[in-house]
Parts: C-alpha cells; structure tokens; sequence
C-alpha cells in the first residue's frame, strides 16, 4: 500500500529558530502533499497544498512566510516553520493522495 | 471552500449499544467522505469511506450513509466495544478534476462504558 514517511517524529527547539519537517512518499509519486496542523483536542487543521514544482498553496489566515513549504521532487515534500514561538507547540502531519489518502506519522513540535 | 461540520462531540454509550455521529458538508462537488479514528499523538486511521455514487457502505460492525441531495453523511458503530473507545473524524474532499483538499470536521470523542 501507499506510505507516506515522516521525520522527526518529535522535535524540541528554542524560540526563533527554524525546524524543517520531511513527508516522502516511498512506494508512489505525489504531485501534491497536504500541511496540517493539529492542536491537543481539536482537529486536523489543513495549513496548505505543495504542489511538485510549482508553489504551495495556502490556507486563509497562515502565514506563507513563516511556514515555507517546498515541494521539489514527486517523493518529498518539506514545511519549515521559521522563527518558532511557543505558540506554534503542535502537532504537524502531512498527507498525499493515492486512492484514498495516506498520512504520515506526524511531528510533535515542542518550541521552548 | 468546503465546511463540514460534524455532531456530537462527545458521545458516551454502554457497551453493546449502537453509536452514530452525524457529519454535514457545504460543497456540493465533494464526492469522497471518509471517516477516520485517531488515536492520542497519532496518524488518522481510515476506518470506512463512501463515494458519492453510492448511499451506503457496511463493513461489519461499521456502516456509513450518505444523502447527497442534503449533503449529509453518518457514520453507525453497531454492538460497541470499549476498544471503540476514540476520536473519529468525518471529511470530505472532491475529485481527481475538482479540489482535493481534505477538510474534517471537528471530531467526536465517543466513549464506550464496560
């Protein structure tokens, strides 16, 4: 079936620095990933769309430059948080579509 | 964009008895709706999905309706057990030739009581 990796799983970092999180899909081509964000006890929160070389597409109210996704190849998509503060402390989770929809592990964000 | 808004949001029942959370959703060019279940810190997992050519899946203990016309959609747990106990999630997304953006709704904590 179609798999969709995930790294880090979890991650702690000091306010203001940058932290990068990879989704590769490893047995399919994805032309396009989708970023969500998921705070404790509400929901999966769809951030924005990377599509394979071309740019992402964001949701209404985030910020395209604080949460820079790059989309440069079919297997690997990536969303840097920039300038991390304690209120971006969340849960990140990427997903593409084959058939139905795959998701990786997610990123436990922690920003101290 | 698409809106889905799903009920209840906590749903608490005796072990045995049937569960049904009750999604709706506002574009009418939506035609995939899963339902997922989540675990704490973990990845959504598919528990049944409906396209929009059909009104009813089962798979055994677990059926989803869909009624088009009102853009509403349910999910049904039969004869539950205290593993059902988690969050699930309703979504909706469109075609290959439409959006595909997935957008759920707000979730159901559904407890299920020895």
């Amino acid at each position: 079936g179609a798999v969709v990796s995930q790294h880090p799983s979890w991650v702690i970092c000091k306010s203001g620095t940058s932290v990068k999180i990879e989704c590769r899909s490893l047995d399919f081509q994805a032309t396009t990933m989708f970023w969500y964000r998921q705070f404790p006890k509400q929901s999966l929160m769809l951030m924005a769309t990377s599509n394979e070389g071309s740019k992402a597409t964001y949701e209404q109210g985030v910020e395209k430059d604080k949460f820079l996704i790059n989309h440069a190849s079919l297997t690997l998509s990536t969303l840097t948080v920039t300038s991390a503060h304690p209120e971006d402390s969340s849960f990140y989770i990427c997903s593409a579509r084959k058939g139905g929809y795959t998701f990786g592990s997610g990123t436990r964000l922690t920003v101290v | 964009g698409e809106n889905v808004e799903q009920h209840p949001s906590t749903l608490s029942v005796q072990e045995g008895d049937s569960a049904v959370i009750k999604c709706t959703y506002s574009d009418s060019a939506s035609n995939y709706f899963p339902w997922y279940k989540q675990e704490l810190g973990k990845r959504p997992q598919l528990i049944i999905d409906i396209r929009s050519n059909v009104g009813e899946k089962k798979d055994q203990r677990i059926a989803v309706t869909l009624n088009k016309t009102a853009k509403h959609f349910s999910l049904h747990i039969t004869e539950t057990q205290p593993e059902d106990s988690a969050v699930y999630f309703c979504a909706a997304s469109g075609s290959q030739g439409g959006s595909e953006k997935l957008v759920f709704g707000k979730g159901t904590k559904l407890t299920v009581n020895p």
